[in-house]
């Protein structure tokens, strides 16, 4: 089974550092990997997603990924943090069919001025 | 377009009662998905639909259940409310394909006491 390890529930940066939230996953297959994030009080949207080809992935908001098979890793960064970047952060991990997700148990970034 | 709705946002119920959550999306999206949301935990699958007419169960269905008898539409129903319902709960909706987004719902927030 699918499974994800975020390792840190919390991460905290001053506003201008680097940005580095971690995701392991276990995959018995060749993954499709997501990190989503969660605003307060509000649902899930997508950041970036690896699916196949360029391991370094982009996404939104200034956010890059990069799958690294032999790690099992697909670690989240961002060079300089924004106040607007303090939410949580969840890495998933493709289940199956029919776009079904396990996703880690997230991690919340705080940023400080 | 308005994405994907729930209603109600907030909601208490008693031990014992039923209630149901209702979700829509005008996206038409074949796929949606039901799940809670609780602190430290991630979100977990409840149930999840490829059609209308077709559900099946996800990681943690006990207490619910869930029809679809349109493509907008996919409630989920609490018989027998209990404490451990309490959760955020999230519906999403993916189109067909490989590794799509999954757009999610603003949440509703259940406390059952």
């Amino acid at each position: 089974a699918q499974s994800v390890t975020q390792l840190g529930s919390h991460v905290s940066v001053s506003e201008g550092a680097l940005v580095l939230l971690r995701c392991n996953y276990s995959s018995s297959v060749p993954p499709y990997l997501f990190w989503y994030v969660q605003y307060p009080n509000q649902g899930l949207q997508l950041l970036l997603k690896y699916t196949t080809g360029a391991t370094l992935v982009k996404g939104i908001n200034g956010f890059e990924a990069e799958f690294k098979k032999s790690e099992t890793s697909f670690h989240l960064t961002k060079p300089s943090a924004h106040m607007s970047d303090a939410a949580e952060y969840f890495c998933a991990v493709s289940d199956g069919g029919f776009q079904k997700l396990v996703f880690g148990t997230g991690t919340r970034l705080l940023v400080s001025p | 377009n308005a994405g994907v709705t729930q209603t109600p946002k907030f909601r208490i119920l008693k031990i014992g009662q039923s209630m149901t959550l209702q979700c829509t999306q005008d996206m038409n999206h074949n796929y949606m998905y039901w799940y809670r949301q609780d602190p430290g935990m991630g979100l977990k699958l409840i149930y999840y639909s490829v059609g209308a007419g077709i559900t099946d169960k996800g990681e943690v269905p006990n207490g619910y259940n869930v029809s679809r008898s349109t493509t907008e539409d996919f409630p989920l129903r609490l018989e027998l409310a209990a404490p451990s319902q309490t959760s955020v709960y999230f519906c999403a909706s993916s189109p067909v394909g490989t590794a799509n987004e999954q757009f999610f719902g603003p949440g509703t927030r259940l406390t059952v006491l």
